[in-house]
Parts: structure tokens; sequence; C-alpha cells
């Protein structure tokens, strides 16, 4: 398996409130995505990036912010959170779009009350 | 834009029946098309992979998928359903190479696969 952790695995945080999730990979890829998945939507692109520094905007983007500051760091930021924004994340690797495997990482739960 | 449509969300089928999911495209060019699996709280699996060459694609856990071209379809087929299959399944798909969404899979919005004993 790919060394790819997402941090935290799960949070509840009430609307309004910041919230940061960390997707960590040792792969050394160049490409890193953000996914939310919900019922009856599969999952859909939030934000990736093709390189440090390097990111772009997604399907559903509104909402959310990244950063990428080192090549195996991806954050991904909820300025001020919505319930709407509860979902379960993915992160995902790419050493070679579009092409190359992709390698997924575990998912954060993410709850907004 | 690309899209993906996978028809039906809920699939049932008997151990030991054939397993089929659907999966059509749209895409002006050929893209490159994949099947993942997700089992309960888990991250999703590569089950196979379409870029290019022979169309019908062998996966992993005797999974095996077909392009074909002129139908805009990828579609998940499996010849014995095992009870260990029950699981969620999408199909994606990446622009192929000139294009320039920079490797950004569009998913479907899944089929869950029931397997009845």
């Amino acid at each position: 398996d790919a060394g790819i952790t997402q941090s935290p695995r799960h949070k509840v945080t009430e609307t309004g409130t910041p919230v940061t999730l960390r997707c960590h990979q040792t792969e050394n890829h160049r490409y890193m995505y953000w996914y939310r998945q919900d019922p009856g939507h599969g999952l859909r692109l939030i934000h990736y990036s093709y390189g440090v520094k390097d990111t772009d905007k997604g399907e559903v983007s509104d909402g959310y912010s990244v950063s990428r500051s080192k090549t195996e760091d991806f954050l991904l930021t909820l300025e001020s959170a919505t319930s709407s924004q509860t979902s379960v994340y993915f992160c995902a690797i790419s050493e070679s779009a579009p092409s190359g495997r992709y390698f997924f990482g575990p998912g954060t739960r993410l709850t907004v009350l | 834009a690309q899209s993906v449509t996978q028809l039906g969300s809920h699939v049932s089928v008997s151990e030991g029946a054939l397993v089929l999911l659907r999966c059509n495209y749209s895409s002006s060019v050929p893209p490159y098309l994949f099947w993942y699996v997700q089992y309960p709280n888990q991250g999703l699996q590569l089950l196979l992979k379409y870029t290019t060459g022979a169309t019908l694609v062998k996966g992993i856990n005797g999974f095996e998928a077909e392009f074909k071209k002129s139908e805009t379809s990828f579609h998940l087929t499996k010849p014995s359903a095992h009870m260990s299959d029950a699981a969620e399944y999408f199909c994606a798909v990446s622009p192929s190479p000139g294009s320039s969404n920079t490797g950004k899979l569009i998913f479907g919005q899944g089929t869950t696969l029931q397997v009845k004993p």
C-alpha cells in the first residue's frame, strides 16, 4: 500500500469554526487531490495540486482552500465550516497523471453541527 | 465537460451469479477509465484501469471490464459473485494525454453491490 495518511480521521465541529484537514504522503508523488464523498454523488473533486505551491480548483471548491508548501503535505481548510460540509473527505495521490495509478487515503469523517 | 453515469445505484445478485455493473461516460476523446471498489468504512481500491491497447481489461478479484468506444461504455463484470464482493463500486474517468485537466478523476455516483446467499 502507498504511504498516504490523513489526519484527523474523525472530527466533530460547530458551524462557523475553521477546520484544517491534513494529507501526508511518503511516496514523493507530484499530484495530490482532495475529494469529498456524499451519498448519491460519488466522489467530487474539491481542489488538486500538481506541484509545490501549484494548486487549482475542482468542481466543488466553494468554501474550501488548500495549501501545499511541501511535496508531502496537502492541507484542506474550511475557513468557516457549514453543515453542508459534513462529509467524508478523501485525499489521493498520483505520480504521473493521468495514466498513473492513483492511491487514496483512508478518509476523514467530518461532522459539522 | 466529461461526465460519468453509473446505471443503477443498487444491484443485487445471488452468490454464484453474474455481476454486471454499468458505466457510461461522455467525452469528446476516449479517456482513461477506472473502476474502484470501496468496502465499508475504508478508502478506495483500484480494481482495474484502461488506458490504451487491449479493450478487455482484467483486474483483481476476478473482475474485468471492456472498453467499447462506439457505446462510450466501460461495464464491469465478474462471472460468479462471491459474498466478499459486496461493496460499493465506482467508475471514474480521466482525460487522456493532450487535454488540460491534469489528471483529475471524475467519478460516477457509485453502485452498491449486494450479494445474497
